[in-house]
């Protein structure tokens, strides 16, 4: 069955780095997204992507993060300069048209 | 008032058991409607997909949407310990894509 791949699992980083979260969508989904979800909470939405550009944002998503899918197949999320309260599992997801969201494993990143 | 409200549980049930799991929402633009489940620090599963009311049945999971009273149940017979794990709804509005997800049902089943 297709899948949402997602590097790297598990990222730590010095509070003030830019870290890179990267995703494999599944191959003909034309939806891509960035979900998160600190520790205990509930799963927010970031940012929904497509015909490379971004087509929905919340307030969360300020200047610090960004989107880019450089190619055909990788679809990133930047954060800028991180602090402690971007600690949480970053969730890539992806859709064809209708239908579900597929999500993928996530990535956990500390901030340290 | 939250947007969507799911209560947290956790609900503890014996195998074999029925399960009923559900949310509540408040704002009639929902039209589309998901379960997923999320075993711990993974990625939500999708389980169920619907946008009319009424059932939808997919092996031992049955989803249930009701419009008129804004409401939405995930049913799994013959539970299993391997279905402990957190029960996520998630609902889209008509015009937006973005998901709104419940705070998640913590569901045990124990052998």
């Amino acid at each position: 069955e297709p899948e949402v791949t997602q590097t790297p699992s598990h990222q730590v980083t010095q509070m003030g780095q830019e870290v890179i979260l990267r995703c494999v969508p599944i191959s003909n989904h034309l939806y891509f997204y960035w979900y998160r979800q600190i520790l205990g909470q509930k799963v927010e939405f970031l940012v929904s992507f497509y015909n490379n550009e971004i087509s929905e944002k919340s307030e969360i998503f300020d200047d610090q993060f960004s989107v880019e899918r450089p190619d055909g197949s990788n679809f990133t999320l930047k954060i800028r300069s991180t602090k402690l309260e971007d600690s949480a599992m970053y969730f890539c997801a992806s859709k064809l048209v209708l239908g579900g969201y597929t999500f993928g494993s996530g990535t956990r990143l500390t901030v340290v | 008032q939250k947007e969507v409200e799911q209560d947290p549980g956790p609900l503890s049930v014996p195998e074999g058991a029925i399960v009923s799991l559900n949310c509540t929402y408040s704002n009639s633009a929902f039209q589309y409607f998901m379960w997923y489940r999320q075993y711990s620090r993974k990625g939500p599963e999708l389980l169920m997909y619907t946008y009319s009311s009424g059932n939808k049945e997919d092996g031992r999971f049955t989803a249930q949407v009701d419009k008129s009273s804004k409401y939405i149940s995930l049913f799994i017979r013959d539970s299993q310990p391997s279905d402990s794990a957190t029960y996520l709804c998630a609902m889209v509005r008509d015009n937006t894509d973005k998901l709104i997800f419940g705070t998640g049902t913590r569901l045990q089943v124990f052998p």
